[in-house]
């Protein structure tokens, strides 16, 4: 499985766009790479996937490049409740079972 | 229910004591992971199910560490003489597709061993 490397902490203000890039060198041909959030005391949560360019829901926003080496989750016009931390994560759809989170990015939102 | 439904969500259990933690997963789903996750830090892998085939258990840290999912629905991680190194949040997720990288994850067992 491919490893990832995301920063540990960002600080944001209420109403920002904030952007979590996520590096991912050694991606393999195969892989998707997901993001998801966690808040305290509850279970992560799916916010995204994509293969490659660009990805949007009515969460989030996935920009990923031409080489797929990394991926940026961009979050539109932040409120406090995105205070989280978000994992991104790169594997096989199919047999990704063996799922690595990392230590995810801590995003403080402020008001 | 919706989502994925663990029980006990808290446990605490003397040092020595054998727990048993449930998951219930989304009805239909394939896949069920168990993940462990220590205060802080990002969730790790356990062990995975694709029905009731226990694919991969390369993650449990040890043999005291057992799961099953004899039906291929409801699954049961086994810990026994537990220790302190065990306490930490133990989560379940399970997904439509066989692999599974987009899981719905249940809240967690919080289990405090003392």
């Amino acid at each position: 499985l491919a490893k990832t490397t995301q920063p540990i902490s960002m600080d944001s203000y209420e109403g920002q766009e904030v952007n979590i890039t996520c590096s991912h060198n050694n991606i393999a041909t195969n892989d998707y790479i997901t993001w998801y959030q966690q808040f305290p005391s509850q279970g992560p949560r799916f916010i995204i996937q994509g293969y490659k360019t660009k990805v949007t829901n009515e969460v989030a926003s996935l920009f990923i490049p031409a080489d797929r080496k990394s991926s940026t989750l961009s979050l539109p016009r932040v409120s406090l409740s995105d205070t989280a931390v978000y994992y991104c994560l790169v594997g096989d759809r199919g047999g990704g079972f063996k799922t690595i989170f990392g230590a995810g990015t801590r995003l403080f939102v402020k008001a | 229910g919706a989502g994925v439904s663990q029980s006990p969500r808290y446990k605490v259990a003397k040092r020595g004591q054998d727990v048993a933690l449930r998951c219930d997963p989304i009805s239909g789903h394939v896949s069920l992971f168990w993940y462990q996750q220590a205060l802080g830090q990002g969730p790790e892998f356990l062990t995975y199910f694709q029905n009731e085939a226990q694919l991969d258990k390369s993650g449990l840290p040890s043999d005291r560490f057992f799961a099953e999912r004899p039906e291929g629905s409801v699954s049961t991680l086994k810990i026994q003489r537990t220790q302190q190194e065990d306490s930490a949040v133990y989560l379940c997720a399970s997904s439509p597709r066989e692999g599974g990288t987009e899981a719905f994850f249940g809240q967690g067992t919080r289990l405090t061993v003392v």
